[in-house]
């Protein structure tokens, strides 16, 4: 298997402008997860979903944060209109509820920067 | 309090020596804890969890548990330059399953050769 992809790796935008982040789970993965990294703030779980339904949305920072899951190989996280303290390392992440124990799988992340 | 704290660091270590990482955590009915190690520019990759009291060994790496003291370490033998990154500690929350993990901001490690 691939790993979780992400898409793009790297999104430079100027403020205000939307921006789409893209994310295939390992398949058989039934639990999917953004997290955004910061220094300030490390690791932070923004949103997540079981069975491509979400599940807790509390730590998607705004109304300008949105996220599907449309099936079970694709999610997005959507950003509009996105702003200069947007700019972070976002990261998706799968787990398999079979597995035992609840390891999640990181994709390689998207490094937006907002200008 | 934060939920999961880790000493930001870096904790600098000669090569060949013992490194100590240390976590400790707030929720009390956590069940299963994780280390991730994470170089720099690149996504975290899970090392070692453990769920019971005491050590976990897994070659150079042992993992210690003591949820009395809310309390989880991570021993690295034989430190090698490679060894160099950012340990990341993360916690399942009560209600285990596949509930999301909750990270430690990470201690950055740098082994000295």
């Amino acid at each position: 298997d691939a790993g979780v992809i992400q898409s793009p790796r790297h999104e430079v935008t100027e403020m205000g402008q939307e921006v789409t982040l893209r994310c295939k789970p390992i398949s058989g993965h039934d639990y999917l997860f953004w997290y955004r990294q910061t220094m300030m703030r490390g690791l932070e779980l923004l949103i997540y979903f079981n069975n491509n339904v979400p599940i807790d949305d509390s730590g998607m920072p705004e109304d300008r944060f949105s996220a599907k899951m449309p099936n079970a190989s694709f999610s997005t996280l959507k950003i509009q209109p996105s702003e200069p303290r947007d700019s972070a390392v976002y990261f998706c992440a799968s787990s398999h509820t079979g597995a035992g124990y609840p390891e999640a799988f990181f994709g390689q992340g998207t490094r937006l920067t907002v200008v | 309090q934060k939920e999961v704290e880790q000493n930001s660091g870096p904790l600098s270590v000669p090569e060949g020596a013992i490194a100590s990482l240390n976590c400790t955590y707030s929720d009390r009915g956590s069940q299963s804890f994780f280390w991730y190690r994470q170089y720099s520019g690149k996504s975290p990759e899970l090392i070692m969890f453990i769920y019971s009291n005491g050590d976990k060994e897994d070659g150079r790496f042992t993992a210690q548990l003591n949820k009395a003291s809310q309390y989880v370490s991570l021993l690295i033998r034989d430190s090698q330059p490679s060894d160099s990154a950012t340990y990341l500690c993360a916690v399942n929350r009560r209600n285990s399953g596949n509930t999301p993990l909750v990270f430690g901001k990470g201690t950055r490690l740098s082994v000295i050769a």
